[in-house]
């Protein structure tokens, strides 16, 4: 397996832009994370989907963050408008479930930084 | 809340043995897991500890104490490669479903 895919790999947008972040999970994983990694705040949870819907989003900063999963090997995360502070790397990562010893796969990561 | 702490950085000497230290404050407890993740890469997949004790897999290994809400990693023969960050990631049930929690992760130089 190709293992989680992300795309694009690095982005650098300016203030106000739309940003679009794209992620295709390993096939047949069940689960679908999108964390957000700073030097300040660690990897953070933003936003999980099971079979292709939203549980938990707890972590999605504000309204300016959106995520979707139109189908079980796609889903999308935007930030529109971007701001500086929204720098970070973003991470996609899937799992088969949520149980035992099933770990989380993750992708390479998208570096974005907003100027 | 949820809370986990390790160490923000440790140094070591190629060949020897260096243990790293978590301590977590959660509701929920349904497992930990240890990742690494060299600089500018992803997390990867170290181990996976529920109940007590100590599991073991080749250089690694990571011991686990609920009672004490503990967790270390032992890394042996260490070499220059094992520089990394090593998170510690707890699984808390809240809210009707699991999510895992990482702590800051421990920068860990080798050197010769």
């Amino acid at each position: 397996d190709a293992g989680v895919i992300q795309s694009p790999r690095h982005e650098v947008t300016e203030m106000g832009q739309e940003v679009t972040l794209r992620c295709k999970p390993i096939s047949g994983h069940d689960y679908l994370f999108w964390y957000r990694q700073t030097m300040m705040r660690g990897l953070e949870l933003l936003i999980y989907f099971n079979n292709n819907v939203p549980i938990d989003d707890s972590g999605m900063p504000e309204d300016r963050f959106s995520a979707k999963m139109p189908n079980a090997s796609f889903s999308t995360l935007k930030i529109q408008p971007s701001e500086p502070r929204d720098s970070a790397v973003y991470f996609c990562a899937s799992s088969l479930s949520l149980a035992g010893g099933d770990t989380q796969y993750f992708g390479p990561g998208t570096r974005l930084t907003v100027l | 809340g949820q809370n986990i702490d390790q160490p923000t950085e440790m140094t070591a000497t190629e060949g020897a043995i260096v243990q790293i230290n978590c301590t977590y404050q959660t509701s929920g407890f349904n497992g930990l897991f240890w990742y690494q993740q060299h600089a500018g890469e992803a997390p990867t997949f170290l181990s996976y500890n529920v109940l007590d004790g100590l599991e073991e897999k080749g250089r690694f290994s990571s011991f686990l104490s609920r009672s004490k809400g503990y967790s270390y990693l032992l890394l042996k023969e260490l070499q220059m490669k094992d520089s990394a960050s090593y998170l510690c990631a707890v699984r808390v049930f809240s809210g009707g479903y699991n999510k895992l929690i990482f702590g800051a992760g421990t920068r860990l130089a080798v050197h010769p």
